[in-house]
């Protein structure tokens, strides 16, 4: 079974500082870890994946994750946030090998203030 | 613009009636998912169909049903229809249905009256 936690459902941070965004997941095999990023009213955009190659993972619109097997964590991170950065986020995991179900964490909203 | 098509993008339906939602994949991908996106349940995987042939099932009602059409296209069917049917249904494809990469389409939002 596999599960995602995500740790914040709303995130405020002001524009041009960092954004972080929690995730942790629960698989009893090698996952593959995705972050998607839904706007209002879109379809979901991934923005970065994980498959067992390097640990710290950069993804589209200057975000990258890492991969922390020891504290099953796939944390979501940007150096200076942007207004268009305003979106709901989500982290996935699915397992590694054997079919290709998606599970999906609660979602992320974040806000990003002038 | 990830390549894959839904239609329609909206839908307006009562209780008790049946609907259809249409899915086309990016071109070259042969697997095809359903998932719906709800407010009390978030999002879930639905069903997931490769190369015509239903390869996994996952919180879907008996209610509903899907296939994949010999030209890789797939629908989605609603029947029975209730108010906590109402949500946002995605449709998303991969090359060959193993631990690729999803890309999801638009959505259908369903609302039932």
């Amino acid at each position: 079974a596999q599960s995602v936690t995500q740790l914040d459902s709303h995130v405020s941070v002001s524009e041009g500082t960092p954004v972080l965004l929690r995730c942790n997941y629960s698989s009893s095999y090698s996952p593959s870890l995705f972050w998607y990023v839904q706007h209002p009213n879109k379809g979901l955009q991934l923005l970065l994946k994980y498959t067992s190659a390097a640990t710290l993972v950069k993804g589209i619109n200057g975000f990258e994750a890492e991969f922390k097997k020891s504290e099953t964590s796939f944390h979501l991170t940007k150096p200076s946030a942007h207004m268009s950065d305003a979106a709901e986020y989500f982290c996935v995991v699915t397992r590694r090998g054997a079919g290709n179900m998606l599970t999906f964490g609660g979602g992320t909203r974040l806000m990003v203030k002038p | 613009d990830s390549g894959v098509t839904q239609t329609p993008k909206h839908l307006i339906t009562a209780t008790g009636q049946r609907v259809t939602l249409r899915c086309s994949p990016r071109s070259g991908d042969l697997s095809v998912y359903w998932y719906q996106q709800s407010l009390d349940q978030g999002l879930q995987f639905l069903i997931q169909y490769y190369n015509g042939e239903e390869r996994a099932k996952g919180n879907i009602l008996e209610r509903f049903s899907a296939q994949q059409f010999p030209d890789l296209h797939s629908e989605l069917n609603l029947s029975s229809l209730e108010l906590g049917d109402s949500a946002l249904y995605f449709c998303a494809s991969s090359l060959t249905g193993f631990h690729e990469t999803q890309y999801f389409g638009p959505g259908t939002r369903l609302l039932v009256l």
